[in-house]
């Protein structure tokens, strides 16, 4: 079982819908980082959060520690949205990310 | 601009052939690192540096060498390639020391070898 498991793998949405990308994790993290990979290839970081709820944009992601799980909502997706969203955490006492594999994105017009 | 930069972006050679991937920073962070992606696998941690002259390995160092001799670069080198290194390669920086701070990417470096 990997340590950071995202849902769902992939996903399709019409333009507008409210979007929910979900991330579990199985061990003590001192934070968690979301990340926009677009079909290009270039990642971008779109939150690092430790506790609580950051919002940018359209974006919203939530994390609760004592259910090792954290969310990455977009509200009124856009095409330009379509995107792999990548979970990534940062265990305790150590300096390596570990990643989630990704879900992919695809918001119709 | 902040930025990461990686040379060269595409890359195909033969196995055996030693290569080095370059990667650069201007934001003058401490902390860099490499990553491999692969489908279905996603991304895996080769190497990282918190400082200069001091590296560390990530989940996959196997074939891989790493220096930081200045703050700035952090390159990738392939003794000996072989074709289970192809793959898509990120470097990224952080601020000082931790992976507690937002990464920044460099743009890849596709790798074929054949």
């Amino acid at each position: 079982k990997n340590e950071v498991e995202q849902s769902p793998q992939n996903l399709t949405a019409q333009e507008g819908e409210f979007i929910t990308i979900n991330c579990s994790y199985s061990v003590g993290i001192s934070a968690l980082h979301w990340l926009q990979q677009h079909p290009g290839g270039g990642i971008v970081s779109l939150f690092m959060l430790s506790s609580g709820k950051k919002k940018h944009g359209r974006l919203i992601a939530t994390i609760n520690i004592q259910e090792k799980h954290s969310s990455l909502h977009i509200t009124a997706s856009h095409p330009r949205d379509s995107a792999v969203y990548i979970c990534a955490v940062a265990g305790y006492n150590t300096d390596k990310l570990i990643f989630g594999t990704g879900t992919r994105l695809q918001v119709f017009p | 601009e902040a930025q990461v930069t990686q040379n060269p972006r595409y890359l195909i050679t033969v196995t055996g052939k030693k290569l080095t991937v370059t990667c650069s920073q201007n934001m003058n962070h401490e902390y860099m690192s490499w990553y491999r992606q692969d489908p279905g696998l996603g991304l895996r941690q080769i190497y990282y540096s918190m400082n200069v002259e001091v590296t560390d390995k990530g989940d996959v160092p196997e074939g891989y060498k790493v220096s930081r001799k200045e703050k700035r670069n952090f390159p990738l080198i392939l003794e000996s390639p072989s074709p289970n290194q192809t793959s898509l390669y990120f470097c990224a920086s952080s601020r000082p020391g931790k992976s507690l701070y937002e990464q920044y990417f460099g743009p890849g470096t596709r790798l074929t070898v054949t």
